[in-house]
């Protein structure tokens, strides 16, 4: 199993630009999530998704749109860049059943200039 | 949500008993306590994760006191590859939709 996995691993944006970040899992979860970390900090949830066709703000939504049309695919949608996005995101999945640990992929950093 | 307090960052030599320590003050019935450790460039990992008491898997333990406001993750005998970020977690589990993860702990293990 590939677990969760993120496109692309690193990306440079001029500010004004759009873009999507890219997360599938093949773990047939119901849950995922997305975080930003910005160096030297925590994780802060972007945006959460309990099934397809359900989503739901967390503590930073401005600025990020999310989908998620199918269980596997939970895409993150930038429109205008701005150099505060300038982060590594992670997507991250869960089954949803009691004490079930996140499950996170790699990450994609991008940089807004 | 319950906010958590960890140290910012710990110091230790290898094969030492490392022991930090969480602070959740206003943790709820429902909430359960999570560890997550972070390698630079990679997503957290889960290490481990309880209620009450103690529990213990093959990387690490978790003891929790009987009135939760508190944890403590031990990690036996560590080594270099132990350096890292170590998270902890409280989320209701009964609503797992959302985990907010705090500042975290960074551990720095020294030859």
């Amino acid at each position: 199993n590939a677990g969760v996995t993120q496109t692309p691993k690193f990306r440079i944006l001029k500010i004004g630009q759009s873009m999507t970040l890219q997360c599938t899992q093949d773990m047939n979860h119901n849950y995922m999530y997305w975080y930003r970390q910005d160096p030297g900090m925590g994780l802060k949830l972007i945006y959460y998704s309990v099934g397809a066709g359900i989503t739901d703000k967390g503590e930073v939504p401005n600025g990020y749109n999310v989908s998620r049309s199918t269980t596997e695919d939970f895409p993150l949608r930038l429109e205008l860049a701005a150099p505060s996005q300038t982060s590594v995101y992670f997507c991250a999945s869960s089954s949803g059943q009691y004490n079930s640990p996140l499950h996170f992929g790699n990450g994609t950093r991008l940089t807004v200039t | 949500l319950a906010k958590t307090t960890q140290p910012i960052s710990m110091d230790s030599y290898e094969g030492q008993e490392v022991n930090i320590t969480c602070s959740h003050n206003n943790i709820a019935t429902n909430d359960y306590i999570t560890w997550y450790q972070q390698f630079p460039s990679q997503g957290p990992r889960f290490i481990i994760q309880g209620y009450k008491t103690k529990v213990t898997n093959e990387v690490a333990s978790l003891f929790i006191p009987a009135d939760r406001k508190s944890s403590t993750l031990s990690l036996p005998r560590v080594s270099l590859s132990d350096t890292a970020v170590y998270y902890c977690l409280v989320g209701d589990r009964y609503n797992f939709n959302k985990f907010y993860f705090g500042s975290g702990t960074k551990l720095n293990v020294k030859p």
